[in-house]
């Protein structure tokens, strides 16, 4: 299994609303990514989560609350967001951390 | 510190002619170097990498990369677009950072293939 899934495919919410996003791998990797990317634009990466503990936090808003709850499993807690936020939210994962990572699909973010 | 650079933000070919995308990198390290493809509304998949091995690269759907130390640079080449190449490429480096390999990523080139 190379595959990496990210449930919903699309959500949409109020900014006084409280979402979640699922990303989840069963190859062994031991790192995962959040990004968040905008229309014609690269993906900005988020938080990185080692071996279950979050290692990297690139100065991310506190509205948005990751989570890591298994190596196969990684959340992104959603809270008082602005339409701005507004995204497609890009999960990934690497073995040890290494330089190759597999992406998901993505989840398509509409704030309103 | 590193950095990439996508020197053009768009391409258009002909069905059936070469594709060439174009990367510069700057790292203080030895790289890692990747080229992804993103198909609208879509994921990100791994195209071909560079990992210190052979400098020329063979990925999957016919694309190819050479990695060219003293012009840092990893061009991305097909020598015959097809209609399902159109698409956005991203050339990204990689180094290690707190323990973990942290990607930085091109602006991104839009590949449009004519008929």
């Amino acid at each position: 299994d190379t595959e990496v899934t990210q449930t919903p495919k699309h959500l949409v919410m109020g900014m006084t609303n409280k979402k979640s996003l699922k990303c989840e791998q069963h190859m062994g990797h031991r790192a995962m990514y959040w990004y968040k990317q905008k229309a014609k634009k690269p993906p900005e990466l988020m938080f990185v989560y080692s071996y279950e503990k979050l290692s990297i936090n690139e100065s991310v808003p506190s509205r948005f609350s990751p989570e890591c709850p298994n190596s196969s499993l990684l959340n992104l807690h959603l809270h008082a967001l602005q339409p701005e936020d507004s995204a497609l939210y890009l999960c990934a994962s690497s073995l040890d951390g290494g330089p190759e990572q597999y992406f998901g699909p993505g989840t398509r973010l509409t704030v309103t | 510190a590193q950095s990439v650079t996508q020197l053009d933000s768009h391409v258009s070919v002909s069905e059936g002619t070469p594709v060439l995308l174009r990367c510069n990198y700057s790292s203080s390290y030895s790289p890692s170097l990747f080229w992804y493809v993103q198909h609208p509304n879509k994921g990100l998949q791994l195209l071909l990498k560079y990992t210190s091995a052979a400098t020329l690269v063979k990925g999957i759907n016919g694309f190819e990369a050479e990695f060219k130390k003293s012009e840092t640079s990893f061009h991305l080449t097909k020598p015959s677009a097809h209609m399902s190449d159109a698409a956005e490429y991203f050339c990204v480096v990689s180094v290690v950072s707190g323990g973990s390999y942290i990607p930085t990523f091109g602006r991104g080139t839009s590949l449009i293939v004519h008929p």
